[in-house]
């Protein structure tokens, strides 16, 4: 069993559609949480940090529920330029902060 | 321009053949990851590295080797290279030992092996 799992989807959603993406981690020594994004096979990019209060980045807003494990992203507004893939991440302090993948939601934004 | 770089960018080589892919980071980031990628698995740490001439195994390292003979270079091997490698290969950096810095990718290295 993935440590970090995740709906693959696809999620094909309208332009300005609001879309919702959850996640859940099985390992409770879980130190750091993340989202990336990725675009066809290219390098991930950080999307944003996860924080136990919740945190917003302007049409994006990520919480965290370190009780339930469980990590969520909301995408307002979908523009066409959010398609991609979006990786849910933790890292655990006993593999150097490695980075532990989900793989990954993908979303298609159609016109 | 200060980054991570990787190369080659492609690479199509044959079994039994020793490859060596190449990572380079301005930062000096103290942390180096190599990472693979396949369809069904995502993405999965192959070694790590927490400082120079520090080396440790990630989840699937069997048929790696590594160094890190100077901070901002971290090889990886393929002794003799198996189709089952035939992946997209990325490497990170990252600074501070919390966990909390993000990793920065690079473009990655496209290798297949016939």
């Amino acid at each position: 069993r993935k440590e970090v799992e995740q709906d693959p989807g696809p999620f094909n959603v309208p332009e300005g559609a609001t879309v919702a993406f959850n996640c859940t981690y099985s390992n409770s020594a879980s130190q750091s949480f993340f989202w990336y994004r990725q675009d066809c096979r290219k390098e991930p990019k950080l999307l944003m940090s996860v924080y136990s209060s919740g945190n917003e980045d302007g049409r994006f807003t990520a919480q965290l529920n370190r009780a339930s494990q469980y990590i969520s992203l909301l995408i307002r507004d979908s523009k066409l330029s959010d398609s991609a893939t979006y990786l849910c991440v933790v890292t655990y302090s006993n593999s150097g902060y490695a980075l532990n993948f989900g793989k990954g939601t993908s979303l298609l934004v159609t016109p | 321009d200060a980054g991570i770089t990787q190369s080659p960018r492609y690479k199509i080589t044959e079994t039994g053949r020793q490859v060596t892919l190449m990572c380079h980071q301005t930062w000096s980031h103290s942390y180096m990851f190599w990472y693979r990628q396949d369809l069904g698995h995502g993405l999965r740490l192959i070694y790590y590295s927490a400082a120079a001439d520090i080396t440790d195994k990630g989840e699937v390292p069997d048929g790696y080797v590594v160094s890190r003979s100077k901070t901002e270079n971290f090889p990886l091997t393929l002794e003799s290279a198996t189709r089952s490698q035939t992946s997209v290969y990325f490497c990170a950096s990252s600074d501070g030992r919390q966990g909390y810095q993000p990793q920065h990718f690079g473009d990655g290295t496209r290798l297949s092996i016939l």
